[in-house]
């Protein structure tokens, strides 16, 4: 069965620090994304990354940095953290054109 | 430019009504067509896709779409819907382009009224 995970459900965070949010997918996909969403403005692509070490900057990638060393690994990094990026996050993969697989998501809230 | 519409922000129906969820898209060619839900709380769970074939597609927990490319649009429906479908509902479109985006709608959220 088709698996993505995320490392927390929950976070809280102080405005400043350093925030990594991971996801790991078993399916062996090319395509990696990290999403944020919030009430009524629907998700909002942050990065993307189609290969590893490669990335592409989505629809607001202000205050956000991502990584990805291995093929099933892709991290969100806030390099400081701040209250207006408490949101859900979700991770999702894809491969090729076929449908795109969702995490559980990361509810972080910044203080 | 792609863009995915669903007009409709939030619907109640009455458990056991029949539910039609609109998206309408934009796009230059033939799309991937996608529906996801979303529970509270939780990650987004593919309900049904469209590549290609048979315009009307059958997906999980009984709904179906249909797609009509004269209106561009792939619009959702069930015969009768129960209270544990309520819920956030996210249409999407997608490229045949293995390295593109896919698009997604603002989302409908479902309430159902007992």
């Amino acid at each position: 069965d088709v698996k993505v995970t995320q490392s927390s459900r929950y976070l809280v965070k102080r405005t400043g620090e350093k925030v990594f949010l991971e996801c790991v997918q078993d399916m062996d996909h090319e395509n990696m994304f990290w999403y944020r969403q919030d009430p009524g403005l629907g998700l909002r692509l942050i990065y993307f990354s189609y290969d590893v070490k490669m990335k592409e900057k989505g629809d607001i990638p202000e205050g956000y940095s991502v990584s990805r060393e291995k093929k099933e690994r892709f991290s969100l990094i806030l390099e400081s953290a701040s209250t207006n990026q408490t949101s859900m996050y979700l991770c999702a993969s894809r491969g090729g054109v076929d449908t795109q697989y969702f995490g559980p998501g990361t509810r972080l809230t910044v203080l | 430019a792609q863009s995915v519409t669903q007009p409709d922000i939030h619907i109640t129906v009455s458990e056991g009504a029949s539910l039609e969820l609109r998206c309408n898209y934009s796009y230059g060619a033939t799309p991937y067509l996608f529906w996801y839900v979303q529970s509270p709380g939780q990650g987004l769970q593919l309900l049904l896709k469209y590549f290609s074939g048979d315009t009307l597609v059958q997906g999980i927990k009984g709904f179906e779409a249909e797609f009509k490319r004269s209106q561009s649009s792939f619009n959702l429906r069930k015969p009768s819907v129960h209270w544990s479908d309520a819920a956030e509902y996210f249409c999407a479109v997608g490229a045949t382009s293995s390295a593109s985006k896919i698009i997604f709608g603002s989302g409908t959220r479902l309430s159902i009224r007992p």
